[in-house]
C-alpha cells in the first residue's frame, strides 16, 4: 500500500538558518509528490509539486524540493528560514493512476530567534 | 484567502447527533475534496465529487454521506455521532480533480462532538 513518511514530528531551527524536511513514499512508481504548509488556524497551501522532469522543483516562498528516485525521496528544502515560515509541512502523494491524495503525519516547524 | 469556503466554523454537538458540513470551491473548480484532521489520525482523504459524480473514496465511514450538487458546493453528512469523530473537516476544490491537479484547501470546520 502507498504510504508517506515524514520522520521528523517536530523541528526547531534559528532564523536565518537553512532547513531540510524530509519525506519518504513507498510506491511501486514515480507518484506525483506534494508538499502544502498548513499555518496555524489555517488551511493547507500548496508549496510546490513534483511530477516529472527536473528532479529539483522550486516552489513559492522560497522553498525548494528535490526527487530522489533511488532513495523515493522528495525533501523540502529552505536555504535561510523566516519566523513567519513557523508551521506544518505536509509531504503528499498522489499514484500516478488514481486521485487519492495521501498524507504524511507532518513535520511541525519551530522558528528560534 | 483561497476562495474555497466552508461553513460552519465551528460546531459543537452530543453523540448520536447529525450535522451537515457545507463547502462552496473557487468559482470554475469542478472536483471537490472532504478531508478529516485528528490528532491520533493526521489528515486523512474521506471522498472526492468531480462535476456531482464520486469520483474517489478514501476511509470515509458507513456513518458518513456526501454529495457535491449541479451548483457545485458539496455538503459532507456525518450521523450518529461519537466522540472519536470529534476533528477538523477539510473541504479543498481543484480545476478538473485530476491527481496533478492542485488542491486549494477552505479553512475548515472544527467539529466537537460531547
Amino acid at each position: 500500500a502507498q504510504s508517506v513518511t515524514q520522520p521528523d514530528i517536530h523541528i526547531t531551527v534559528s532564523e536565518g538558518a537553512s532547513l531540510e524536511l524530509r519525506c519518504n513514499y513507498s510506491y511501486g512508481a514515480t507518484p506525483y509528490l506534494f508538499w502544502y504548509v498548513q499555518s496555524p488556524g489555517q488551511g493547507l497551501q500548496l508549496l510546490l509539486k513534483y511530477f516529472s522532469g527536473d528532479t529539483l522543483v522550486q516552489g513559492i516562498k522560497g522553498f525548494e524540493a528535490e526527487f530522489k528516485r533511488s532513495q523515493s525521496s522528495f525533501n523540502l528544502r529552505k536555504p535561510s528560514v523566516h519566523w513567519s515560515d513557523a508551521a506544518e509541512y505536509f509531504c503528499a502523494v498522489v499514484n500516478t493512476g488514481g486521485f487519492k491524495t495521501i498524507f504524511g503525519a507532518g513535520t511541525r516547524l519551530f522558528v528560534k530567534a | 484567502d483561497s476562495g474555497v469556503t466552508q461553513t460552519p466554523k465551528h460546531l459543537i454537538t452530543a453523540t448520536g447527533q447529525r450535522v451537515t458540513l457545507r463547502c462552496s470551491p473557487r468559482s470554475g473548480d469542478l472536483s471537490v475534496y472532504w478531508y478529516q484532521q485528528s490528532l491520533d489520525q493526521g489528515l486523512q482523504f474521506l471522498i472526492q465529487y468531480y462535476n456531482g459524480e464520486e469520483r474517489a473514496k478514501g476511509n470515509i465511514l458507513e456513518r458518513f454521506s456526501a454529495q457535491q450538487f449541479p451548483d457545485l458546493h458539496s455538503e459532507l453528512n456525518l450521523s450518529s455521532l461519537e466522540l472519536g469523530d470529534s476533528a477538523l473537516y477539510f473541504c479543498a476544490s481543484s480545476v478538473d480533480g485530476g491527481p496533478h491537479d492542485e488542491q486549494y484547501f477552505g479553512p475548515g470546520t472544527r467539529l466537537t462532538v460531547t
